[in-house]
């Protein structure tokens, strides 16, 4: 199984609401990263877990907040998104990097997220 | 922020032509990595190349790697419209760091 599921594939939220993207995977990633893409742009590193504990925030706002309950799962909670909030959520899983190269990554289909 | 740079920014070219995207990167590297991307869902791998390589060969795929220039070349040969698509280099760093350059969008025409 070399799949990274990711729940819902759409999703629309109002800018008071709390609303969580899921994120799973069963190849025993130990690292699992999130990553946000806005349209015809390159996706940005938001978070990095590694062996459950997060290793990379890059200074993401607190209104997004990661949390890797176990070595398979992984979800990003919303909560007083702004619409420019607005973009494709990407999950992705990997061996942790060894510095050898067993580091490559596997996407999720991702979640479109519209805030309004 | 973004590792790198690549270009061309777009690429179109006809149906078993060849393809020759390139990418830039600014700091030192573990590895470097391209992925493929349709109609903006999720991201294929297609091949890594670590940083004591030189260029490696997978399929219609040709990758190299100038860890002095810090720039890495995909070359996709005889392509197919299939492969039209959104292309990311990706340099893998310390902890587990993957970073995303801006991307080509290679249009095939049939």
């Amino acid at each position: 199984d070399t799949e990274v599921t990711q729940t819902p594939k759409h999703l629309v939220m109002g800018m008071t609401n709390k609303k969580s993207l899921k994120c799973e995977q069963h190849m025993g990633h130990r690292a699992m990263y999130w990553y946000k893409q806005k349209a015809k742009k390159p996706p940005e590193l938001m978070f990095v877990y590694s062996y459950e504990k997060l290793s990379i925030n890059e200074s993401v706002p607190s209104r997004f907040s990661p949390e890797c309950p176990n070595s398979s799962l992984l979800n990003l909670h919303l909560h007083a998104l702004q619409p420019e909030d607005s973009a494709l959520y990407l999950c992705a899983s990997s061996q942790v990097g060894t510095g050898g190269g067993r580091s490559e990554a596997f996407f999720g289909q991702g979640t479109r997220l519209t805030v309004v | 922020s973004q590792q790198g740079e690549e270009d061309p920014q777009a690429l179109s070219i006809q149906e078993g032509e060849n393809a020759t995207m390139n990418c830039s990167y600014k700091t030192s590297i573990n590895n470097l990595q391209w992925y493929r991307q349709n109609s903006g869902r999720g991201l294929v791998h297609l091949i890594l190349i670590r940083s004591n390589e030189r260029e490696k060969h997978s399929g219609r795929l040709r990758v190299t790697l100038d860890t002095s220039k810090k720039s890495s070349s995909l070359l996709i040969t005889a392509s197919r419209a299939a492969d039209t698509a959104s292309y990311f280099c990706a340099t893998g760093t310390s902890g587990s760091r993957l970073t995303f350059g801006e991307g080509t969008q290679l249009t095939v025409n049939p």
